[in-house]
């Protein structure tokens, strides 16, 4: 699987938008782009996923590159409850292939 | 649904102890997968397995046992407990078929070996 690199932490102001970047300059073509998050210690918790278009459901939208070699998870008003540590994961589309973690990015929102 | 559950959610076991950590997903998915995450550090996995009956190893095996007699449930045992095995252990399971679907997590067994 592709590596990944995500900044170690971020800030954000509640009520604005949350920019959460990562570089994935390695992927290949049958590899997605996988965000999930984890809320102190909970398990992690599914966010969104991508091939090459842009992506939205309820929870964020994800902006991937022409080139595929970064993308960015995109909170559109973020709260308190979205503090958490973001985890950006390349992984091909392969049966029983397991999500492999990163340190990720400690999201820090304040009021 | 339930979900992945796990039991216990909490447990101190002294150096040399064994138990097992309990693993039950209601979802009916063939996939399974044992992760354990340090302090401050990313998940790594332990073992998964591909369904009733079939276990493979991850990148950190050693020290643990798996068995996967039922779709439902997915033990991890810990034979010899040393300190180095203290951390978190979160069950995670999906279901593999022609679409992609998201992997569930259960809410995590924390584990302090004295």
């Amino acid at each position: 699987d592709a590596k990944t690199t995500q900044p170690p932490s971020m800030d954000c102001a509640e009520g604005r938008a949350a920019n959460l970047p990562c570089n994935h300059s390695t992927i290949s073509g049958n590899e997605y782009v996988y965000w999930y998050r984890q809320i102190h210690s909970q398990g992690p918790q599914y966010i969104i996923h991508g091939l090459k278009n842009n992506e939205t459901n309820e929870m964020a939208s994800l902006i991937i590159t022409e080139d595929r070699k970064s993308s960015t998870l995109i909170l559109p008003h973020a709260t308190l409850r979205d503090t958490a540590v973001y985890y950006c994961i390349v992984r091909a589309y392969q049966a029983g292939t397991a999500l492999i973690f990163g340190k990720g990015t400690t999201l820090s929102v304040s009021s | 649904n339930a979900g992945v559950t796990q039991t216990p959610k909490f447990r101190i076991l002294k150096i040399g102890q064994s138990m097992t950590l309990q693993c039950t997903q209601d979802m009916n998915h063939n996939y399974m997968y044992w992760y354990r995450q340090d302090p401050g550090m990313g998940l790594k996995l332990i073992y998964y397995s591909v369904g009733a009956g079939i276990t493979d190893k991850g990148e950190v095996p050693n020290g643990y046992n798996v068995s996967r007699s039922t779709t439902e449930d997915f033990p991890l045992r810990l034979e010899l407990a040393a300190p180095s095995q203290t951390s978190v252990y979160f069950c995670a399971s999906i279901r593999w078929d022609r679409e992609l679907s998201e992997q569930f997590f259960g809410p995590g067994t924390r584990l302090t070996v004295l």
